[in-house]
C-alpha cells in the first residue's frame, strides 16, 4: 500500500532562515514518482518538482532543494534563505507505476509560516 | 503555459441539490483527474479517467458522482444530490506520461 507521511504538522521561522521539510513514504512498487506541491493561501496547487525512483540525485531550483534518499524512503525539500512568500502548505506525494500511476497520494501537508 | 482551468471558482448550493463542477483540461493531455480537499485536510484522490472511462475510482467516489467528457474538451464532476460533507475544494488535474497539471480548484460550500 502507498503511504505518505508528512510528521511536521506546521513550521515557523523567521525569514532568512533555512528550512526542511520531511516526507517519508512507503511503497512496494521499485517504479514511482515523488512530487512537491505548495498550496498558498489562494488555494491552488502550485506544481514544484517530480522525481522518478531511479533517480536520486539531488536537485536544486534556485533556493529550493531536494534531498532524495531510497535508503531511508524519504525526499526531503529545504528552504534556503526563506522569505514571507514561501508561506504555504506544502505537500509531498507519491504516484506507484503498479497503479499506472493513476493516483497522487498526498501527504497531509506541512504548514510553513514565515515571518519577518 | 497552458493551464487547467476550473469553473466556477466558489459555488453554494443546498443540500439535496445537484452540482456540475466543471475543467478544462491542457488539450493534448490523455489522462483527467479529479481531486477533493476538505477545508484544513490532505488532499484526496477521487477518480481518473482515461480513453473516455474511469480507469480508477476510490471509496469517496460513490453512486452519488460521476464523471464525464462531454464533448472533447470539458471535463465535469457531477454530484447528483449534494451533502454537508460534500463542502471541499475540488480540484481538476490532467497530464500527459508524466507530472500532474492541477486547476485552481472550485470551493463548493453545501449549506
Amino acid at each position: 500500500a502507498q503511504k505518505v507521511t508528512q510528521a511536521q504538522t506546521e513550521i515557523s521561522v523567521v525569514e532568512k532562515e533555512d528550512v526542511t521539510l520531511d516526507c517519508v513514504y512507503e511503497t512496494r512498487d521499485t517504479t514511482y514518482y515523488l512530487f512537491w506541491y505548495k498550496q498558498p493561501p489562494s488555494g491552488e496547487l502550485v506544481f514544484l518538482i517530480r522525481r522518478n525512483s531511479f533517480d536520486e540525485q539531488n536537485e536544486i531550483s534556485g533556493r529550493y532543494s531536494w534531498n532524495f534518499q531510497k535508503s531511508t524512503s524519504s525526499f526531503n525539500f529545504t528552504i534556503t534563505a526563506s522569505q514571507v512568500v514561501d508561506s504555504a502548505v506544502y505537500f509531498c506525494a507519491l504516484s506507484e507505476a503498479n497503479t499506472g500511476f493513476q493516483k497522487l497520494v498526498f501527504g497531509t501537508g506541512t504548514r510553513l509560516l514565515v515571518s519577518p | 503555459e497552458p493551464e487547467v482551468t476550473q469553473t466556477p471558482s466558489h459555488q453554494v448550493t443546498q443540500m439535496g441539490q445537484e452540482v456540475i463542477l466543471r475543467c478544462v483540461p491542457i488539450s493534448n493531455h490523455l489522462y483527467f483527474y479529479w481531486y477533493r480537499q476538505i477545508l484544513g485536510q490532505k488532499v484526496e484522490f477521487l477518480v481518473s479517467f482515461y480513453n473516455n472511462e474511469i480507469s480508477e475510482k476510490s471509496e469517496i467516489f460513490d453512486d452519488q458522482f460521476s464523471v464525464e467528457r462531454p464533448d472533447g474538451s470539458n471535463f465535469t464532476l457531477k454530484i447528483r444530490s449534494t451533502k454537508l460533507e460534500d463542502s471541499a475544494m475540488y480540484f481538476c488535474a490532467s497530464r500527459p506520461e508524466g507530472g500532474y497539471t492541477f486547476g485552481s480548484g472550485t470551493r463548493l460550500t453545501v449549506v
